[in-house]
């Protein structure tokens, strides 16, 4: 499985709700990534985790909770969101850090299309 | 601050040409560099990726070139076909403890007219 699978591939959501994005990988992959797209715009860093350990967060809005229940899973909680969030959201996962020069094997989930009303 | 510049923002070639984008980097610590295809709709998929320590590296029609002196690489796409029309970004990486973060370039848009 060379895959990362994220749902749902789209969602609605009232700036008072809660929701979740999920990410999933069984490559064996260490570092699981958020990122954030607009449209027309390249991927913008948002979290980082590493070993299931939060290792970076681009300083983003609280109303954003990251969440690694384990290796291989990666949530997105959402709550209070505004309209100018609606972006597609992106995950991704690469091999262990730290180990020298490899391709690190960086992967791409086809994203959740977020629009907030 | 980009850390990556990437151009030009799009390029129309014609089907059967080449197509050619390039990128510059400013920070000597990056250690991967990638080109991710992007369609409307879907997730960016990784085309070729090159280490610093290679000139060039060719798969099938796309080569990178990279001139680690100038911090420049770039992105050719030989006998460019409609089916290459997406949108191209290049990008650069640091390996480290926190993780392997990309830096992305703006994006090229690429139209291949039959």
């Amino acid at each position: 499985d060379t895959e990362v699978t994220q749902t749902p591939k789209h969602l609605v959501m009232g700036m008072t709700n809660k929701k979740s994005l999920k990410c999933e990988q069984h490559m064996g992959h260490r570092a699981m990534y958020w990122y954030k797209q607009k449209a027309k715009k390249p991927p913008e860093l948002m979290f980082v985790y590493s070993y299931e350990k939060l290792s970076i967060n681009e300083s983003v809005p609280s109303r954003f909770s990251p969440e690694c229940p384990n290796s291989s899973l990666l949530n997105l909680h959402l709550h209070a969101l505004q309209p100018e969030d609606s972006a597609l959201y992106l995950c991704a996962s690469s091999q262990e850090v730290g180990r020298g020069p490899t391709n690190y094997g960086y992967t791409f989930g086809s994203g959740t299309r977020l629009t907030v009303v | 601050q980009q850390q990556v510049k990437q151009s030009p923002q799009s390029l129309i070639v014609q089907k059967g040409g080449i197509s050619i984008i390039n990128c510059a980097y400013e920070n000597t610590a990056f250690d991967y560099f990638p080109w991710y295809q992007q369609f409307p709709g879907k997730g960016p998929a990784l085309l070729i990726a090159i280490r610093p320590d290679v000139s060039e590296k060719k798969e099938g029609r796309f080569t990178i070139s990279f001139n680690k002196s100038a911090k420049q690489f770039s992105l050719h796409i030989m006998d460019s076909q409609p089916g290459d029309s997406a949108t191209y970004f290049c990008a650069a990486g640091r390996n480290s403890n926190s993780g392997y973060a990309l830096n992305f370039g703006k994006g090229t848009s690429l139209l291949v007219t039959p």
